[in-house]
């Protein structure tokens, strides 16, 4: 099993719906998570991290984090066209400064 | 704003070339990645290093080695280039779990 697993997708939405982006992590003792995003022929920039149970809210992002089923999700209110791009999960392992990446879910966003 | 900078964003080599990808940092970050990311494999690990003169292998080390001779300069090389390590080659750096930043890439095409 690897260690932080996706669905590649991809996804489409429309534009103005809300965006579901999930992830599973198979390391319990992985204690923060990170939400990246990648456009197209670009490096990954840092949108969101949580570390405790329940949902972080910024802006139109939402992170939930449900460490009992190992989950953590991306929720993307208001999809505009300019979201479209391959949103990485990323958790580092316990007690170890390596980040594991998933394979990343392509989104696109419809206008 | 934190800087990590790549020598190329484009690269081009023929095959058994020994070829030196370098990546800079300026925020004295101790930790440094070097990531390929490969389409449907995601980003994978190849080396990091924790300090100076100090390195670890990561997931896919095989081909490559590396040298980190100052704190700010993390270099990855290929010592003979062979054509399944063409990709985007991807660094990063961090000081904690919290603060990872990443380079904008090289896109190496070996012919």
């Amino acid at each position: 099993q690897k260690e932080v697993e996706q669905n590649s997708g991809p996804l489409s939405v429309p534009e103005g719906a809300i965006a579901s982006l999930n992830c599973t992590y198979s390391d319990r003792g992985s204690q923060s998570f990170f939400w990246y995003r990648q456009y197209s022929g670009k490096s990954p920039e840092l949108i969101m991290f949580i570390y405790s149970n329940g949902d972080k809210e910024d802006g139109r992002f939402t992170a939930q984090l449900n460490k009992a089923s190992q989950y953590v999700s991306l929720l993307i209110r208001d999809s505009q066209p300019s979201d479209s791009a391959t949103y990485l999960c990323a958790a580092p392992l316990y007690n170890n400064n390596d980040m594991r990446f998933g394979a990343g879910t392509r989104l696109t966003v419809k206008p | 704003d934190v800087k990590v900078t790549q020598s190329s964003r484009y690269l081009v080599k023929r095959t058994g070339e020994k070829v030196f990808l370098e990546c800079v940092q300026d925020m004295d970050h101790e930790n440094m990645f070097w990531y390929r990311q490969d389409p449907g494999l995601g980003l994978r690990l190849i080396y990091f290093s924790y300090d100076v003169k100090m390195k670890e292998k990561g997931d896919i080390p095989e081909g490559y080695s590396v040298s980190r001779e100052k704190k700010e300069r993390f270099s990855l090389i290929l010592e003979s280039a062979s054509t399944n390590q063409t990709s985007m080659y991807l660094c990063a750096s961090s000081v904690t779990n919290n603060e990872w930043y990443f380079g904008p890439g090289t896109r190496l095409t070996v012919t």
